[in-house]
């Protein structure tokens, strides 16, 4: 079956330190790659996505993403976290398999980070 | 311009009862889709309509549950005999049309929190 796994259910980091979370997914054939993020009481917002071209993806607010099929991987990075940065991130998948290209999401990782 | 808007944000309601949610798309979006997020996981896919039709409700748990797009812009999604289950996030996003451009991402509004006592 077609899925999205995020490795990590929550993470916990000091202001300054790297950022890397996992996101493996299980599909055939074409895919279309999403990181979105909800900071608290807000609603789901686009941080950066993948459609073709350059694997590596640079998105808003230093975010970026790497694409690697050998892998079906698309982990999210930063180099330097922000208090501000705290917040859900949520990993999603599309592709023609998916009905009117509906989003496939992982569980979410929950991200705090600490002044 | 405006973002997707959805009301009411909340809505507490007893066992048994029905509820409307509605969703508003980005002018011009002909996709709308709707997504459940229960608590700890991420979204779950329910319906979409691309105009006025609900191309595919695969997505819906139980006949319990209906949307509708009748002019192919706002939609409603009804629940009957609501259940303490039906408890989530109910979350509506929208996108030009449907596809796998960058043309058609889709965009979040900040969905509708029910609660079924």
């Amino acid at each position: 079956a077609q899925s999205v796994s995020q490795h990590n259910h929550h993470v916990i980091l000091s202001e300054a330190a790297s950022l890397e979370l996992g996101c493996n997914y299980s599909y055939g054939g074409t895919v279309n790659l999403f990181w979105y993020v909800q900071y608290p009481g807000q609603h789901l917002q686009l941080l950066l996505k993948y459609f073709s071209g350059d694997p590596l993806v640079k998105g808003i607010k230093g975010f970026e993403a790497e694409f690697i099929k050998s892998k079906f991987s698309f982990n999210l990075r930063k180099p330097s976290v922000q208090w501000s940065d705290t917040a859900e991130y949520f990993c999603a998948v599309n592709s023609p398999a998916n009905s009117g290209y509906a989003l496939n999401f992982g569980k979410g990782t929950s991200l705090l980070v600490t002044p | 311009g405006a973002g997707v808007s959805q009301t009411p944000s909340n809505k507490v309601t007893e066992k048994g009862k029905y509820v409307e949610l509605r969703c508003d798309p980005i002018s011009g979006h002909t996709a709308l889709y709707w997504y459940r997020q229960s608590l700890g996981q991420g979204p779950e896919f329910l319906i979409y309509f691309q105009g006025t039709g609900a191309a595919d409700d695969s997505g819906l748990p139980n006949d319990r549950f209906f949307a509708v797009r009748p002019e192919g812009s706002v939609s409603t999604l009804k629940i009957q005999r609501t259940e303490r289950g039906d408890s989530a996030v109910y979350l509506c996003a929208s996108s030009l049309g449907v596809g796998g451009g960058a043309e058609e991402t889709q965009y979040f509004g900040p969905g509708t929190r029910l609660l079924v006592l």
